[in-house]
């Protein structure tokens, strides 16, 4: 069961452009959103973090949107660039609790 | 910090094989995790430590897998005997447990290929 879903699980996005990740969540216990990045050859490494008291969260060109009714997130990467080519994963857990749940991946391909 | 260090980066055996990989935590952290990568299903938590001690095994396939880490700086995942199906990037990531689940860490894996 998979109890973080995450798409698309490929996207090519042309330089300068929106590059958008969605995720949903089945589990209201979860109350830390964590996305990951990961380069080939690479581990995933922390990215960007969201807590469900707050809609969005906002470093630089990434941004986490999140509605809570609705139990989803979103990342969006802005002016995407072609080192920003990476697989994206969306994560879930809960405060106490050392599991974090991973989303099936997605892998951002930014084109000149 | 040398970070999360795994080896080996890449592994080819015949099946049937037993096959050892290794991890060495970063210093200070407490909480050690095994995950499994494949295309198909993903980042798959397999195992975690937490102080040395097992917490949560129920993510490894089978008895034919097994985890181990002896002390704070040094565990082991072992697979015997090994099939085509394990296949894999296996990943080992640290954290210190008071933090919650903040502050994952990943080493960069092992490329683990059975024919």
């Amino acid at each position: 069961q998979q109890q973080v879903k995450q798409s698309p699980q490929s996207l090519i996005v042309q330089k300068g452009g929106i590059s958008i990740i969605n995720c949903a969540y089945e589990n209201t216990a979860f109350d830390y959103f964590p996305w990951y990045q990961q380069f080939p050859g690479k581990g995933p490494a922390l990215l960007i973090a969201i807590r469900p008291d707050v809609s969005e969260k906002k470093e630089g060109r990434f941004t986490i949107s999140f509605n809570k009714s609705a139990k989803q997130f979103s990342l969006h990467i802005m002016d995407s660039q072609p080192g920003d080519s990476a697989t994206y994963f969306c994560a879930a857990s809960r405060t106490g609790y050392q599991k974090v749940t991973f989303g099936i991946g997605t892998k951002l391909q930014v084109i000149p | 910090d040398a970070g999360v260090i795994q080896s080996p980066r890449h592994e080819v055996t015949e099946m049937g094989q037993e096959v050892t990989l290794r991890c060495k935590p970063i210093s200070g952290h407490n909480s050690l995790f095994w995950y499994r990568q494949t295309m198909m299903r993903g980042l798959e938590l397999l195992i975690y430590f937490n102080n040395n001690v097992p917490i949560d095994d129920s993510g490894m396939p089978e008895d034919r897998f097994s985890a181990k880490m002896p002390n704070a700086s040094f565990s082991t995942l072992k697979i015997q005997p090994s099939e085509p199906r394990d296949s894999a990037v296996y990943f080992c990531a640290s954290s210190f447990s008071t933090a919650g689940p903040y502050g994952y860490t990943f080493g960069s894996g092992t490329r683990l290929t059975v024919v």
